[in-house]
């Protein structure tokens, strides 16, 4: 079965301060998909990156970055020079790949509130 | 605009009394998927479809009814039978392993 841990319940820090969400995962599957959400106040669940396992090359957007560790089952994501406007949840997920069986869903982490202090 | 739609926005239940959950996409997906939000738990796979007329239990489905007649469509309706509906519920709709798409959400609430 699949499992997805972020251990950080909830992070606080002051704006421009760099601050790293942790997630580790756990899957069976040698082909499998990461993904990072974000989730405003609003409650609507926004894209922000999807990683396949055979892809562990880190990735750079603007102020964020992901970090893609096989060895460690890690899928990090960074904020660098954070902002109020970066304060949300945010959620890891895995999807598993085509070895047929289980819920063919997204099993999500339990989330990180990140608050982001002026 | 291709999307998904969530209504009502709000939602409130009495007592022993079914309710249902609208979720219609246009972005010609054949997968949708009712996921249910407490707070601190993440999101917990209620129903989830691969094709019309076809659809299959997550890991708490018990008190929940879903139907895929119309591939842009996938209702959830919360029986009297589910104990503690409160939550906020969140629809999703994907094409196969690629990016899922959310809609906006229905908060429900017993009262």
């Amino acid at each position: 079965a699949q499992k997805v841990t972020q251990a950080q319940t909830e992070i606080s820090v002051v704006e421009k301060e760099d601050v790293t969400l942790d997630c580790v995962y756990e899957t069976r599957d040698t082909t499998y998909y990461l993904f990072w959400y974000k989730q405003p106040p609003s409650g609507e669940l926004v894209f922000l990156i999807r990683r396949n396992s055979f892809d562990e090359q880190n990735e750079i957007s603007g102020r964020y970055s992901w970090n893609f560790q096989k060895s460690t089952s890690s899928f990090n994501f960074t904020i660098t020079a954070s902002q109020v406007v970066d304060s949300a949840v945010y959620f890891c997920a895995l999807s598993e790949g085509y070895s047929g069986g289980g819920a063919d869903g997204l099993t999500f982490g339990k989330g990180t509130h990140l608050i982001i202090q002026p | 605009d291709g999307g998904i739609t969530q209504s009502p926005k709000y939602l409130f239940r009495k007592e022993g009394q079914n309710v249902t959950l609208s979720c219609e996409q246009n972005l010609n997906h054949d997968a949708m998927y009712w996921y249910r939000q407490d707070p601190g738990q993440g999101l917990r796979l209620i129903y989830y479809s691969q094709i019309v007329n076809d659809f299959q239990k997550g890991d708490i489905a018990e008190g929940y009814s879903v139907s895929r007649e119309k591939k842009e469509s996938f209702p959830l309706t919360v029986t009297s039978a589910q104990k503690n509906p409160t939550a906020f519920y969140l629809c999703a709709s994907r094409r196969d392993r690629e990016v899922a798409f959310f809609g906006q959400g229905t908060r429900l609430t017993v009262v």
